[in-house]
């Protein structure tokens, strides 16, 4: 079955500055690639995802990740962080179900 | 109305009682699922249903029963809650293929 690893569990950025958030995937064929945003006390949000195509996908709110086949990566950026991405990012990939990383914590200091 | 609402939001239950958690969906999928969430472990599937004739077990099935009532419905039972099954469970719903998931608010479930 497929899997995810998020390799940090929690990372501080100050507001402004860039952010990487790290995803490896394991998976026999093409991977469907995902990442989701979840806010205190809330659901989890699709953020961008990936099928095919062009290797560097655009998403909501500023964010864009970059697909790389031969290190089975999937990471996040974001150029210029708010204070308001605080929250958890969850990298997921799908085959005939989903499965998640176990998360990243993001912490935006002023 | 939000596309998938989980009733109820907040629960304590004692051990050894049942519990159903129920979840609505009016995105018109076929597909449902239902997780639960750990702080450090993420999200791990415990069932999904990819139409109402259809149930199929997840990464942690044990403990857990589910219905799917009708295409928009899919409720997720513990027949005997034990404490280690608090947690945040999500239920979540996708179109055919692949696809991103919609997912509800969540219920937050305590069995002391």
């Amino acid at each position: 079955a497929q899997s995810v690893t998020q390799p940090d569990i929690h990372i501080t950025v100050s507001e402004g500055a860039s952010l990487e958030l790290r995803c490896n995937y394991s998976y026999g064929a093409t991977p469907y690639l995902f990442w989701y945003v979840q806010s205190p006390g809330q659901g989890l949000q699709l953020l961008l995802k990936y099928f095919s195509g062009d290797t560097l996908v655009q998403g909501i709110k500023g964010f864009e990740a970059e697909f790389k086949r031969s290190q089975s990566s999937f990471n996040l950026r974001k150029p210029s962080v708010h204070w308001s991405d605080a929250a958890e990012y969850f990298c997921a990939v799908s085959g005939n179900d989903m499965r998640f990383g176990a998360g990243t914590r993001l912490t935006v200091k002023p | 109305d939000a596309d998938v609402t989980q009733t109820p939001r907040n629960r304590i239950t004692k051990t050894g009682k049942r519990i159903m958690l129920e979840c609505s969906q009016t995105k018109g999928h076929d597909r449902m699922y239902w997780y639960r969430q750990d702080p450090g472990l993420g999200l791990r599937l415990i069932y999904y249903s990819f139409d109402v004739k259809d149930i199929n077990k997840g990464e942690i099935s044990d403990g857990y029963s589910v219905s799917r009532q009708a295409q928009a419905k899919f409720s997720l039972s513990l027949e005997s809650a034990i404490p280690n099954q608090t947690a945040l469970y999500f239920c979540a719903t996708s179109a055919p293929g692949v696809s991103g998931y919609t997912f509800g608010s969540g219920t937050r479930l305590t069995v002391v």
